[in-house]
């Protein structure tokens, strides 16, 4: 399966400053996808990152908050911008590999913590 | 919306003894798949089922997928200290994009 990587891998942020994650994988994939997770909660989808256009947003998550970009096959950004406290989460980036069906593999995940 | 549900949320048991993790959608899944998340970690795939009635193995997992393929188990036989961590289902809906709706998450410690 591809090898993803992401950084920062933790971070502290202070209230109202933003946060770039970005996701390298070691291989091309076809979809790249973007989570969070809050302390003991399950994941909720964020969006859908694609490749050479806008990211496909869940509901109750806007591009203002969270702008994705995808450059190329191998590569997603995730900003969060203008942090509050309800933002501390961890991030997950995963992905769908070529020919790895619907399966999805994570990155190591970002744990963000803004006071 | 798709809303995942997994019962129970938390379970404590005995080394040696069986665990079992249901897990029910409220719509009709095209597949479903479980993950395994050990503590600090990321969530691990494990499997994925497609077919009504299913039922796959892997050693000393049993997984399960419902005739109205709404709902799926996960059985452990004689669970080890290695089992401990949160199991997540997964489900995809038909026409959904490839995206996924993770259940709320059942979390095993396994004692000694």
């Amino acid at each position: 399966s591809a090898v993803i990587s992401q950084k920062p891998s933790r971070d502290i942020c202070q209230r109202g400053t933003s946060l770039t994650i970005q996701c390298q994988v070691d291989s091309q994939v076809t979809m790249m996808f973007w989570y969070r997770q809050q302390p003991g909660q399950s994941l909720t989808l964020i969006a859908t990152a694609n490749q050479g256009s806008e990211a496909t947003y869940e509901s109750g998550f806007v591009i203002d908050k969270f702008p994705i970009s995808r450059p190329n096959l191998t590569f997603s950004t995730l900003t969060v911008s203008n942090m509050s406290p309800e933002d501390s989460s961890i991030y997950l980036c995963s992905v769908e590999e070529v020919r790895g069906g619907d399966t999805q593999y994570f990155g190591p995940g970002t744990r963000l913590t803004v006071l | 919306g798709q809303q995942v549900m997994q019962i129970p949320q938390y379970q404590h048991v005995q080394e040696g003894e069986d665990f079992t993790t249901y897990c029910n959608s409220s719509t009709t899944l095209s597949n479903i798949q479980w993950y395994k998340q050990r503590p600090g970690g990321h969530p691990v795939f494990l499997i994925q089922l497609v077919k009504s009635g299913e039922v796959k193995k892997q050693k000393r997992l049993t997984f399960q997928f419902g005739e109205a393929k709404k709902n799926s188990s996960l059985h452990i036989t004689a669970t080890q200290t290695t089992d401990v961590g949160t199991y997540f289902c997964a489900g995809e809906v038909t026409g959904g994009g490839n995206k996924l709706t993770f259940g709320t998450g059942t979390q095993l410690k396994v004692e000694l």
